[in-house]
């Protein structure tokens, strides 16, 4: 099965706003309101950011948020920090017998 | 604080077994739903199996389907992964992963998540 499309790499300064799309199908983003982000830094585990397509877990920044249109999911990320620099992976529930599929995760830099 | 835990990694022929383990505590573990998920080096996640807080009900990813066995001993606090007939493309660290629920259906994300295992399948 093919994964969720995001990009290889996106950047931003200090300060800026950066947006992460995540687009998949009908049968997976478009069809369920169950889009995930997370983020994982070099040879770390995964961090649970947004849940639900919009909601933050306890403790995570509101400077996290998520969005949903159509087949395509966003992560932005406001007043980027260097602390934000990760890479970020999305997630959606799936019809069928692969139940949960991820995109292929995108590195962010904070220049 | 909600720990995991997972060990049993290491390299096998392709064609071996291997199981792995994950240690639960911080939490009633019981009462989620427990996940598997890899990521192969350099490449993206891509979830395995998952469980119901009983163990009742499994779910598998179709490349793994009939290789790969999922189980959980609650008394032990603790979830497995029996892998058989390991092919080169199972090369990947596997995370263990906790699901925010009791069934796996009920919502499909990983609210926290262990520091993973290697497993290298290589002759």
């Amino acid at each position: 099965q093919s994964a969720l499309t995001q990009p290889a790499s996106v950047s931003g300064s200090p300060g800026q706003s950066i947006t992460i799309p995540c687009t998949g199908t009908s049968s997976d983003v478009g069809g369920y309101n169950s889009v995930s982000w997370y983020q994982q830094r070099p040879g770390k585990a995964p961090k649970l950011m947004i849940y639900d397509v919009s909601n933050r877990p306890s403790g995570v920044s509101n400077r996290f948020s998520g969005s949903k249109s159509g087949n395509t999911a966003s992560l932005t990320i406001s007043g980027l920090q260097g602390e934000d620099e990760a890479n970020y992976h999305c997630s959606s529930k799936r019809s069928g017998s692969t139940y949960v599929i991820f995109g292929g995760g995108t590195k962010l830099t904070v220049l | 604080e909600v720990q995991l835990l997972e060990s049993g990694g290491g390299l096998v022929q392709p064609g071996g077994s291997l199981r792995l383990s994950c240690a639960a505590s911080g939490f009633t573990f019981s009462s989620y739903a427990m996940s598997w998920v890899r990521q192969a080096p350099g490449k993206g996640l891509e979830w395995v199996s998952a469980i119901s807080g009983s163990g009742g009900s499994t779910y598998y990813a179709d490349s793994v389907k009939g290789r790969f066995t999922i189980s959980r001993d609650n008394s032990k606090n603790t979830l497995y992964l029996q892998m058989n007939s390991l092919r080169a493309e199972g090369t990947a660290v596997y995370f263990c992963a906790k699901g925010p629920r009791y069934n796996w259906n009920d919502g499909s994300y990983f609210d926290c998540w262990g520091q993973g295992t290697l497993v290298t399948v290589s002759s």
